[in-house]
This record gives structure tokens, C-alpha cells and sequence, in this order.
């Protein structure tokens, strides 16, 4: 089972600053498989980003993901006060699993 | 708009089972795979497994094996998740999740459904 690894744990930033977080994999992942979700409190997971830098429908372009291998990052190039949660990355090899989570929170 | 409608909220003793259910509207039920993922209090998220609503058949987490089965009704676009011997530590909110076959991400969340396992 590949294991994903997100840094940092928690994030403090100031609306209008850049957040990137990282999401590293115990063995290569196959860049179509490797996605992003975004959870806000009381709420279900959100997909954000698929095949590492698609975005899914509806999500802004502030948003993007990078990466290959068994490193990935999401950008996010200035913070908007909707986009403090709890951030996902997730892969797809021969089973699902998902990174323990980035909290991104106002400094 | 895609629906996922869940089941409510339940609590269980050790040792028994929960059945889940997981209700697809506005979209062709048969489609798109449907899977389920777990989320412990203050937890990350738990991928359970998954269903193909067409022809049936499953793929569980090895975690889970023998103690989860995911059945479906076409007749009422419905999914369900039965989950046995149960644990405190199955305490949980339990989403089911929509994935369109070879995509392996998920596009369209339930609401969720909050299983609590206490003696």
C-alpha cells in the first residue's frame, strides 16, 4: 500500500500570501491517479485537483497542482478567506489511500 | 445537480453490524462506481472500498476484507455498505463517494453518516 506523507501539518497564512503544501509518496505514484480535496469543517471532502493539475469543475485558477513521481505540491497563489480547511491529497495504486491532511489556517 | 443522499446517523454495540445506505439521483446510477471512505473523529480519511453499480462487483480495502460487503438496488439507484464485528474503533463519519470508472478520484460526496460503536 503506498503511503502518503503531507507537510507541513499546519499552515498559518495571511489572506492574499501563497500556500504550498506538499504531498510525498512511500513509492511512485502514476501522475493520473494523484488528486487533492479541500474539507472545511462539518462538511464532506471537496475534489480539487485530479491527474495532478487538472482542476475539477468549478474550482478557481488560484489553484494548482505539480509534481511527479512521489512528489507532489498544490499551490494556492493568493489565499482568499474560503480557502482555510483541511487539505487532502489522495493516489490510486491497486487501492486508495490519502495523506493525513494539511490544516491551512489564518495567521 | 448530482445527489448522494446517505442514511442517518446510527449507534451500534461492539460485535454487531451497521448497514449504510447511499442514494444516487441525476445522473445514470450504473456509470459510475460508488465507494466508501471513512473519517474518524479528528481522523484523516479511510478508503473502504468500492462498488460498479452495473454489473456488481466489488473491490474491498484489505483492511476490511471479510467484514465489508457493498451490495447495490438498481431498481431504487441505492448502494449499501454492511460493516460487521464492529469496533470502538469503527466510530466514524462514513461517506460514499462517486468515481467514474479508470478516473480513480472522487467527484461527488454524501453527505456522510455518522456510525458510533459504544457499550
Amino acid at each position: 500500500e503506498i503511503v502518503l506523507t503531507q507537510s507541513p501539518g499546519t499552515l498559518s497564512l495571511s489572506p492574499g500570501e501563497r500556500a504550498t503544501l506538499s504531498c510525498r509518496a512511500s513509492q511512485s505514484v502514476r501522475s493520473s491517479y494523484l488528486g487533492w480535496y479541500q474539507q472545511k469543517p462539518g462538511q464532506a471532502p471537496r475534489l480539487l485537483m485530479y491527474g495532478v493539475s487538472s482542476r475539477a469543475t468549478g474550482i478557481p485558477d488560484r489553484f494548482s497542482g505539480s509534481g511527479s513521481g512521489t512528489d507532489f505540491t498544490l499551490t494556492i497563489s493568493r489565499l482568499e478567506p474560503e480557502d482555510f480547511a483541511v487539505y487532502y491529497c489522495q493516489q490510486y495504486g491497486g487501492s486508495f489511500t490519502f495523506g493525513q491532511g494539511t490544516k491551512l489556517e489564518i495567521k | 445537480q448530482v445527489q448522494l443522499v446517505q442514511s442517518g446517523s446510527d449507534v451500534k454495540e461492539p460485535g454487531t453490524s451497521v448497514k449504510l445506505s447511499c442514494t444516487a439521483a441525476r445522473y445514470t446510477f450504473s456509470n459510475y462506481y460508488i465507494h466508501w471512505v471513512r473519517q474518524a473523529p479528528g481522523r484523516g480519511l479511510e478508503w473502504l472500498g468500492r462498488i460498479d453499480p452495473g454489473g456488481g462487483s466489488t473491490h474491498y480495502a484489505q483492511t476490511f476484507q471479510g467484514r465489508v460487503v457493498m451490495t447495490r438496488d438498481t431498481s431504487t439507484s441505492t448502494v449499501y455498505m454492511d460493516l460487521g464485528s464492529l469496533t470502538s474503533e469503527d466510530t466514524a463519519l462514513y461517506y460514499c463517494a462517486r468515481e467514474r470508472p479508470g478516473n480513480c478520484h472522487f467527484d461527488y460526496w454524501g453527505q456522510g453518516a455518522l456510525v458510533t460503536v459504544f457499550s
